[in-house]
């Protein structure tokens, strides 16, 4: 299932080093969400989008900032990567109230 | 906001039994209760959703019963099998799910088949 696409899958990076994880997608949905998945941890909302106008901070969005480029893709950016943000990220869509959230298939992020 | 509380964390059965997640939830307007799976390595996906209107709804061996007045509900996998074998997650929306409202995710439930 392509429709919601994250670049890169996985990635290595150092402490300090600004980074960008990618989503698109091509459901047509205007809402577009980042979560972070700690090992053991359920999902933490970072960020989440509901059009290209509007960004709203999540539960954990310290250290992150995001970019709505378009209604089909939403970045999320590392300014100052820290080991702690060693996680897996996943970028999620959906459509109207009441609907399924569509996810990425995730990227995997290391910090050394 | 909301807070979604799950339980257990991890829950290992016997091929054949049944299996039962709880979740309770903070926010008295949510309205709608998705529950989705997440095999080792790969994205949650949905496998069943109930809204506010019903109390019980049935896909095959799964089945999701919704309790407004005690803000929990629960997940049910009748006659399991290994394949079942994956993490679950339980969600509500913050604040009901009108326009734009996004999910919160409970813990996580990692489940165990034995065959």
């Amino acid at each position: 299932d392509a429709d919601v696409t994250q670049t890169p899958r996985n990635r290595i990076t150092k402490t300090g080093k600004r980074i960008m994880l990618e989503c698109s997608q091509t459901k047509g949905h205007d809402r577009m969400y980042w979560y972070r998945q700690d090992p053991g941890l359920g999902l933490q909302l970072i960020y989440y989008s509901f059009d290209v106008k509007d960004i709203n901070k999540g539960e954990i969005s310290d250290g992150y900032s995001v970019s709505r480029q378009a209604q089909a893709k939403f970045s999320l950016s590392l300014e100052s990567a820290i080991p702690n943000q060693t996680a897996l990220y996943f970028c999620a869509t959906r459509g109207t109230a009441g609907t399924e959230a569509f996810f990425g298939q995730g990227t995997r992020l290391t910090v050394v | 906001g909301e807070n979604v509380e799950q339980h257990p964390s991890t829950l290992s059965v016997q091929e054949g039994d049944s299996a039962v997640i709880k979740c309770t939830y903070s926010d008295s307007a949510s309205n709608y209760f998705p529950w989705y799976k997440q095999e080792l390595g790969k994205r949650p996906q949905l496998i069943i959703d109930i809204r506010s209107n019903v109390g019980e709804k049935k896909d095959q061996r799964i089945a999701v019963t919704l309790n407004k007045t005690a803000k929990h509900f629960s997940l049910h996998i009748t006659e399991t099998q290994p394949e079942d074998s994956a993490v679950y997650f339980c969600a509500a929306p913050r604040g009901g799910d009108n326009a734009g409202n996004m999910l919160t995710f409970g813990g996580g439930t990692r489940l165990m088949v034995k065959p």
